[in-house]
């Protein structure tokens, strides 16, 4: 149980374009959604904790209008790159906690903008 | 200040011997949970074994061993008996707080990359 489906697992994108990364819930209401971001060879870094309902919290230094982040309902949260420029290239990740249980990820988006 | 420090950037191992990657933490909360994931090169992470900070006994799973030692702010996984499909990173993590403090998420220490050797 406790299942994070994440899709797309690879994308690749132009410079200037958007991407759309999404994360479900599948067997269980995630009412927070956590998102990291790593580079290669480094360690999972929080980008921002989205709460279904209400806005995302962003942690310092990341940019809210540059990635949107949605969670409009208890079993999806979407992360959205806009603008996207090459050193956005990076490993996206998402995270739930569902209740009694420990941390479950989603299998991660591999962003490559060209 | 680096919450979770894993000193060991990478580490080899012989398979079928036993490997511990170190993992020192530091907060000032008496509740927080302590975990370890493994990330194959695929990316997915793996969670491993956890330990709450009220736990008095050391977690096992399997393979897996937590060597806590509160009072030194430690938290070492053990391998036993490796295998080469353990060949990975390794992260240790924190929550801190009995939910996790403001918003509940994972901190990560930079990694330990393990290499099985045959």
């Amino acid at each position: 149980g406790a299942v994070v489906s994440q899709h797309p697992s690879r994308v690749i994108c132009k410079s200037g374009t958007s991407v759309k990364i999404e994360c479900r819930s599948l067997d269980f209401q995630a009412t927070t959604m956590f998102w990291y971001r790593q580079f290669p060879k480094q360690s999972l870094m929080l980008m921002a904790t989205s709460n279904e309902g209400s806005k995302a919290t962003y942690e310092q230094g990341v940019e809210k209008d540059k990635f949107l982040i949605n969670h409009a309902s208890l079993t999806l949260s979407t992360l959205t790159v806009t603008s996207a420029h090459p050193e956005d290239s990076s490993f996206y990740i998402c995270s739930a906690r569902p209740v009694n249980y420990g941390y479950t990820f989603g299998s991660g988006t591999r962003l490559t903008v060209v | 200040a680096q919450k979770i420090t894993q000193t060991q950037p990478g580490m080899f191992v012989q398979e079928k011997e036993a490997v511990t990657l170190d993992c020192t933490y530091d907060t000032s909360d008496q509740s927080y949970g302590l975990f370890w994931y493994k990330q194959p090169s695929s990316g997915e992470m793996i969670f491993l074994i956890y330990q709450g900070s009220y736990d008095e006994q050391n977690a096992t799973e399997g393979r897996y061993s937590l060597n806590f030692q509160k009072a030194r702010k430690s938290a070492n996984l053990v391998i036993s008996a490796s295998q080469l499909g353990d060949s990975a990173m390794y992260f240790c993590a924190m929550r801190e707080g009995r939910h996790g403090g403001s918003q509940g998420n994972l901190i990560f220490g930079k990694g330990t990359k393990l290499s099985v050797k045959p």
